[in-house]
């Protein structure tokens, strides 16, 4: 089944460690995303990405990085240097360009303690 | 600063009625405007998209209108079950999706 995959689905790590959420698509889509959601709020966008090997920030990027080597893998890593890390991350994968839906995979419900 | 502001926090509405959605931004000229439905715990799902040229577009018991001079989109549930009872979300489509703050639909019998 073709499909967006997000691993793992919960994700407890100490205070100043990093950590990287994976996400894995077999759609063939050109473009992926990376957002962030916390409770009772919309999506803000991190990171996102049109094409192998290129990617732009989003509007919260600060303490974050991501990596695009492959069309099917957009991974991304929360770095010690985010104040606030734990929060809902949803990454998302469209064809190329504006006019297309977006499909989301499951989230990562990540908690820093 | 360019702002996407989806009416009311919450809104509750008795089975049957018709529930209407705001969406109101500023600061953009999007071509598309997607609207999408997300339950607790999930991905959001998408549901429609509306192109600058057309007024209106439907999909079952779903309606959106998309006003470019007034910067507004209208996202109605006619004959509302309580099953649509979830978060809705709509977002303004460049080259990247930039969503709302999001609307919570509560249906109740």
């Amino acid at each position: 089944d073709g499909g967006i995959t997000q691993s793992p689905k919960y994700l407890f790590r100490k205070e100043g460690q990093n950590v990287t959420l994976s996400c894995e698509q077999n759609l063939n889509h050109d473009a992926m995303y990376w957002y962030r959601q916390d409770p009772g709020q919309g999506l803000r966008l991190i990171y996102y990405s049109q094409i192998v090997n290129d990617f732009q920030k989003g509007d919260i990027a600060e303490g974050y990085s991501v990596s695009r080597e492959k069309k099917e893998s957009f991974p991304l890593t929360v770095t010690s240097a985010q104040k606030n890390p734990t929060a809902f991350y949803l990454c998302a994968s469209r064809i190329q360009g504006a006019d297309t839906e977006a499909f989301f995979g499951q989230g990562t419900r990540l908690t820093v303690v | 600063s360019q702002k996407i502001e989806q009416n009311s926090e919450a809104l509750n509405i008795q089975e049957g009625k018709t529930a209407t959605l705001t969406c109101n931004y500023t600061n953009y000229s999007p071509a598309y405007l997607q609207w999408y439905r997300q339950d607790p715990g999930r991905g959001p799902v998408f549901l429609l998209l509306i192109r600058e040229n057309e007024k209106e577009k439907r999909k079952e018991r779903l309606k959106v209108t998309f006003d470019t001079t007034l910067k507004q989109s209208l996202f109605h549930i006619t004959a509302s079950q309580p099953a649509d009872s979830a978060t809705y979300l709509c977002a303004l489509d460049t080259d990247k999706l930039i969503f709302g703050t999001g609307t919570r639909l509560q249906v109740f019998p």
